[in-house]
């Protein structure tokens, strides 16, 4: 079964500063979809941002960005200009396969912490 | 638009009871999936349902079984509950394409 690893169980960023937060897989799949959801502490899932494997550029979502690495299996979330309200636990996940329905892999979560 | 909605937000069952949750997806949506949070863990996929058949099961007990109305609604139902079986569940339903799955807010399932 595939994996999805975030390294980071807690980050801490100054507010207005940039942080990066770090996604691997390890799908041998070469068509999937990476996907990025804060989840705040009411539980909701919030859907960030998305990064196609055949996508040719960066994904940018506002102040969210992906920092895909293909070759590296890696997708890494950066958060640019840090909000109080960023506060949340993040995950990364995945979809393998070409299918627009397949199910969605997590990884363990990263807790995102802003100080003012 | 009204997002995904789910139902009850809360619940409280005693071991060996059962349990029916529901969902419903955004207007046009027809995928609907299922997925369970424990504590401190991130979701793990349950079933998910497209065209109101089911297209993928996860690594859970016969005890867990859901189904999908023709209106794309959808309810998960869980058979003499365990304690193991308190946590969080989140309903996603997606469009097709590449877009991201949109969750509800889920409903906490305590089982004592």
């Amino acid at each position: 079964a595939q994996k999805i690893t975030q390294t980071q169980p807690g980050m801490f960023v100054q507010e207005k500063e940039a942080v990066t937060l770090d996604c691997t897989h390890d799908t041998s799949d070469p068509s999937y979809g990476l996907f990025w959801y804060k989840q705040p502490s009411s539980g909701e899932m919030i859907f960030l941002i998305y990064q196609g494997s055949y996508d040719q550029q960066n994904a940018t979502e506002g102040r969210y960005s992906l920092n895909f690495q293909k070759a590296r299996k890696s997708a890494n979330l950066v958060i640019s200009a840090s909000q109080l309200g960023d506060s949340a636990m993040y995950f990364c996940a995945m979809r393998e396969g070409g299918t627009s329905y397949g199910k969605l892999t997590f990884g363990q979560g990263t807790i995102l912490t802003v100080h003012p | 638009d009204a997002g995904v909605t789910q139902s009850p937000t809360h619940l409280i069952k005693t071991r060996g009871q059962h349990v029916t949750l529901r969902c419903s997806p955004i207007s046009g949506h027809k995928s609907v999936s299922w997925y369970q949070q424990v504590l401190g863990q991130g979701p793990q996929f349950i079933f998910q349902y497209y065209e109101k058949e089911e297209r993928g099961r996860g690594n859970f007990p016969d005890r867990f079984s859901a189904r999908q109305f023709p209106n794309y609604s959808s309810e998960l139902n869980v058979n003499a509950l365990l304690l193991g079986d308190s946590a969080l569940y989140l309903c996603a339903s997606s469009l097709a394409g590449n877009y991201g799955y949109t969750f509800g807010s889920g409903t906490r399932l305590t089982v004592v």
